[in-house]
């Protein structure tokens, strides 16, 4: 079964750069979530989308932003990077707004030098 | 504040052994409690998942209690392999947070041969 993908799945800038990280959700889900997961660190919520609109907000930084496009990707746009960014990105995504379940990327891996 | 505590912080057991893992939560009002796996550096998987009307849920080796009274949660793994070393992360939802997760800091089991 398709599950939900990833690009890139590892990704180095330095400081002061921009990132974008890209989420294709599972065919058919309109609702998509960003996670961040610091090294040894509990996951955290940043941001989610429902139908192309932004759903809720987490502790998304202000350097960063994201949407959701018509074909329900979703991208993550991060700039002016910080060694504090460097974490593992996680995109989830579900099939309605209140479902249950989300189901997770295998994460991008973004290191900032 | 919702918060999910789990214990213990780390476990190791040796192969075909089995193992209970606790979590204590604090969200509310409850709309669900999952169970995840989570191996290094990847993307967590879901084991199960719990509404407030049910106290036992499995997956193969895997069984989930929830007593929704107390607040509490366990994950049992029955005949433990080595493959099951991972990290297990508890997750709880609550009703009106547009299904925002609130996650545990997990427990990192190491099953030894």
């Amino acid at each position: 079964a398709a599950g939900v993908i990833q690009s890139p799945r590892h990704l180095i800038k330095e400081k002061r750069e921009t990132a974008t990280l890209k989420c294709y959700p599972i065919p058919r889900h309109d609702t998509v979530y960003w996670y961040q997961q610091g090294p040894g660190q509990d996951p955290q919520f940043l941001i989610s989308f429902y139908e192309k609109m932004q759903s809720d907000k987490g502790s998304i930084p202000d350097r960063f932003s994201a949407q959701q496009f018509s074909d329900y990707h979703s991208e993550l746009n991060m700039s002016s990077l910080e060694l504090g960014d460097s974490a593992l990105y996680f995109c989830a995504s579900s099939l309605g707004r209140e479902s249950y379940e989300q189901y997770f990327g295998p994460g991008t891996r973004l290191t900032v030098t | 504040k919702n918060q999910v505590e789990q214990s213990p912080q780390s476990l190791i057991i040796l192969e075909g052994k089995n193992c209970t893992l606790q979590c204590n939560y604090t969200v509310s009002p409850f709309s669900n409690l999952r169970w995840y796996k989570q191996d290094t550096g990847r993307g967590p998987v879901s084991l199960t998942i719990m509404t407030f009307s049910e106290n036992t849920k499995s997956n193969g080796r895997y069984t989930a209690t929830l007593d929704a009274d107390t607040k509490q949660s366990s994950l049992h793994i029955t005949a433990s392999q080595l493959s099951d070393s991972a990290s297990y992360i508890c997750v709880v939802s609550a009703a009106n947070a547009g299904n925002m997760l609130t996650f545990g800091g997990g427990t990192r089991l190491m099953v030894k041969p």
